[in-house]
């Protein structure tokens, strides 16, 4: 059990658009989803905690307004980079904890996006 | 704010050579540890965590590790690799007050020659 995916594993946009990133817990509900960005041979960066119907908590130099992170049920978390542009090229990934008191976290595979 | 590092950003080994991987973390209060893995083209594993009782953990696939709560820190080990070891290796920590947000290392690539 403890099953993550995320979709798409791959995206390519224009700049100037939004590309939405769908996080799925499939045999678990997930009280609390994470979003992290990983840069090329770099560690992860928490960018954003989620509980599921409340506000995301956005990490210190995360832009709530280009980082939307919605959280509307407990098996999926979504977030929508807006109006991309090239330095948001990156790997996101994003995990799910079964609650609040709940401390391993199950990460999803990643989503590699790509602004041109 | 509490950080985690990683002191090796790149081991080369043989099969079956020992493997230790050192993570330090700064915070004084109390906290929860991990190791992840990541293969290649894969997503984050979990490989072993210790959250409190013995200080050694063995996890999955051979690995054990030891918290040192007077050096702050929480090395992986492993007795003797295999080439199916490659991959990178990520050390994590957690403030327990904190709720269960993760800071991560940097991150240590092992490359296991066959």
């Amino acid at each position: 059990g403890a099953v993550v995916s995320q979709h798409p594993s791959r995206v390519i946009c224009k700049s100037g658009t939004s590309v939405k990133i769908e996080c799925r817990s499939l045999d678990f509900q997930a009280t609390t989803m994470f979003w992290y960005r990983q840069f090329p041979k770099q560690s992860l960066m928490l960018m954003a905690t989620s509980n599921e119907g409340s506000k995301a908590t956005y990490e210190q130099g995360v832009e709530k307004d280009k980082f939307l992170i919605n959280h509307a049920s407990l098996t999926l978390s979504t977030l929508t980079v807006t109006s991309a542009h090239p330095e948001d090229s990156s790997f996101y990934i994003c995990s799910a904890s079964r609650g609040t008191k709940s401390y391993e976290q199950y990460f999803g595979p990643g989503t590699r996006l790509t602004v041109t | 704010a509490q950080s985690v590092s990683q002191h090796n950003h790149h081991v080369i080994l043989s099969e079956a050579a020992s493997l230790e991987l050192g993570c330090n973390y700064s915070y004084g209060g109390t906290v929860n540890l991990f190791w992840y893995v990541q293969y290649p083209g894969q997503h984050l594993q979990l490989l072993l965590k210790y959250f409190s009782g013995d200080p050694l953990v063995k996890g999955i696939k051979g690995f054990e590790a030891e918290f040192i709560k007077s050096k702050f820190s929480f090395n992986l080990r492993k007795p003797s690799v295999q080439w199916s070891d490659t991959a990178e290796y990520f050390c994590a920590v957690q403030i327990k007050a904190a709720g269960n947000k993760l800071t991560f290392g940097g991150g240590t690539r092992v490359l296991v020659k066959p």
